[in-house]
């Protein structure tokens, strides 16, 4: 079976930076998706990492190290609409369809 | 980037009736449609996965004859909530995605809100 653990909230100061991390038990591996949701909304897509180490785009950066089932999303220059959740995903073993993790409530505080 | 809407973005109805959720990708052909429910604070949970022409895949416990799937076309999936009941309020979220190679990104629509009185 598949599995996604992620921290369930966090708080962090405007401008600073935050570290979300998310494991992953998986018996096959096609990549870690990390999407970003405001409250009443849909997910957004932030990063896709197929292979081992850090992609940046812009303020968002996303780590993988697959020998250790790990993912990271950085936000730098934390902005109050930061304040969302973050969901951790995996493609399931056949690669179809998408597992989500419960996803991490990031609140960012003046 | 490739868009995906939904319809309607809220509904309330009352309990016993059906409610038809539409989904389209507006730019883009969609070999995959998936649609998800999420209950407050609550993450997203996969409820089926649909193919256009053929049957949705439900995910274990979702009823499927309660939650009728149809993807008539490649740019429209529909879910029909049968006899709902309030439990049945949420936020209702379709994706679509290209092909069905691993590791396509999802795009999702804006959500349908439903409450059932």
């Amino acid at each position: 079976g598949q599995n996604i653990d992620q921290p369930t909230e966090m708080t962090a100061t405007e401008g600073a930076i935050v570290q979300i991390n998310c494991t992953y038990q998986t018996s096959g591996f096609n990549g870690l998706f990390w999407y970003q949701q405001h409250a009443g909304e849909a997910p957004t897509f932030l990063s896709y990492n197929v292979l081992d180490g850090l992609e940046e785009k812009g303020r968002f950066s996303s780590f993988l190290s697959r020998s250790k089932g790990y993912s990271y999303l950085l936000l730098k220059e934390l902005q109050m609409k930061d304040s969302a959740s973050y969901l951790c995903a995996v493609p399931n073993t056949g690669g179809f369809k998408t597992i989500f993790g419960a996803g991490t409530r990031l609140f960012v505080k003046a | 980037g490739a868009v995906v809407s939904q319809h309607p973005s809220w509904v309330i109805c009352k309990s016993g009736t059906s409610v038809k959720i539409e989904c389209r990708s507006l730019d883009f052909q969609a070999t995959t449609m998936f649609w998800y429910r999420q209950f407050p604070k609550q993450s997203l949970m996969l409820m089926a996965t649909s193919n256009e022409g053929s049957k949705a895949t439900y995910e274990q416990g979702v009823e499927k004859d309660k939650f009728l799937i149809n993807h008539a076309s490649l740019t429209l999936s529909t879910l029909t909530v049968t006899s709902a009941h309030p439990e049945d309020s949420s936020f209702y979220i379709c994706s679509a995605s290209f092909g069905t190679a691993s590791g396509h990104e999802q795009f999702f629509g804006p959500g349908t809100r439903l409450t059932v009185l």
